[in-house]
């Protein structure tokens, strides 16, 4: 079975200001990929950062970076220069065998100007 | 530009009527999509997963004579709301997996659906 936990609901950061949001798992599956996703208010899923559990480097894709701990099982993703557009429901996900995602429950993330 | 196409956007159905959604992989074929359900500020839940050319995979609590999965070709899966109703209201989404996750970013996302049922 696989679980994805995001304890943190909402979470605000200053304009300009980094932000980490937290996200640990757990799985039975010795291959498996993290993502992350950001969710606006449209609704659509908008792919951010990808991590596969045997990179040995963190993933980083321009200001985002994921912060990979293997044996703790936690995947945090790190926003730096967190900008007013950046505020929008951020979601964790853990995908194994076949395929199949598991999403956490997500954060809602508010920049403040 | 988008990889996996979804259709309609947004539907308004009548109570007891049915609604199909499409989803489409614009640049490679899928041999397996998802189809995820969102309610209103809560996470997104695996529906069923739908192979093709064989019946989908619900996941357990779903009604599979509720939402009728077809993924008659490697670019598209159906879900079909029969005989929808109020609380059937809600975010559909579908993603489609191009290969293997171990090589990276392999899993795209339609745009969604948002359906009200009237």
């Amino acid at each position: 079975a696989q679980k994805i936990t995001q304890t943190q609901p909402g979470m605000f950061v200053q304009e300009k200001e980094a932000v980490t949001l937290d996200c640990t798992y757990d799985t039975s599956d010795q291959s498996y990929g993290l993502f992350w996703y950001k969710q606006p208010s449209s609704g659509e899923m908008i792919f951010l950062i990808y991590q596969g559990s045997y990179d040995e480097q963190n993933a980083t894709e321009g200001r985002y970076s994921l912060n990979f701990q293997k044996a703790r099982k936690s995947a945090n993703l790190v926003i730096s220069a967190s900008q007013l557009g950046d505020s929008a429901m951020y979601f964790c996900a853990l995908v194994g065998g076949y395929q199949k995602v598991t999403f956490g429950t997500g954060t809602k993330l508010q920049v403040i100007p | 530009g988008a990889v996996v196409s979804q259709h309609p956007s947004r539907v308004i159905c009548k109570s007891g009527t049915s609604v199909k959604i499409e989803c489409r992989s614009l640049d490679f074929q899928a041999t397996t999509m998802f189809w995820y359900r969102q309610f209103p500020k809560q996470s997104l839940m695996l529906m069923a997963t739908s192979n093709e050319g064989s019946k989908a995979t619900y996941e357990q609590g779903v009604e599979k004579d509720k939402f009728l999965i077809n993924h008659a070709s490697l670019t598209l899966s159906t879900l079909t709301v029969t005989s929808a109703h109020p609380e059937d209201s809600s975010f559909y989404i579908c993603s489609a997996s191009a290969g293997s996750f171990i090589s990276g970013n392999t899993i795209y996302f339609g745009e969604g659906s948002w359906l009200t049922v009237v």
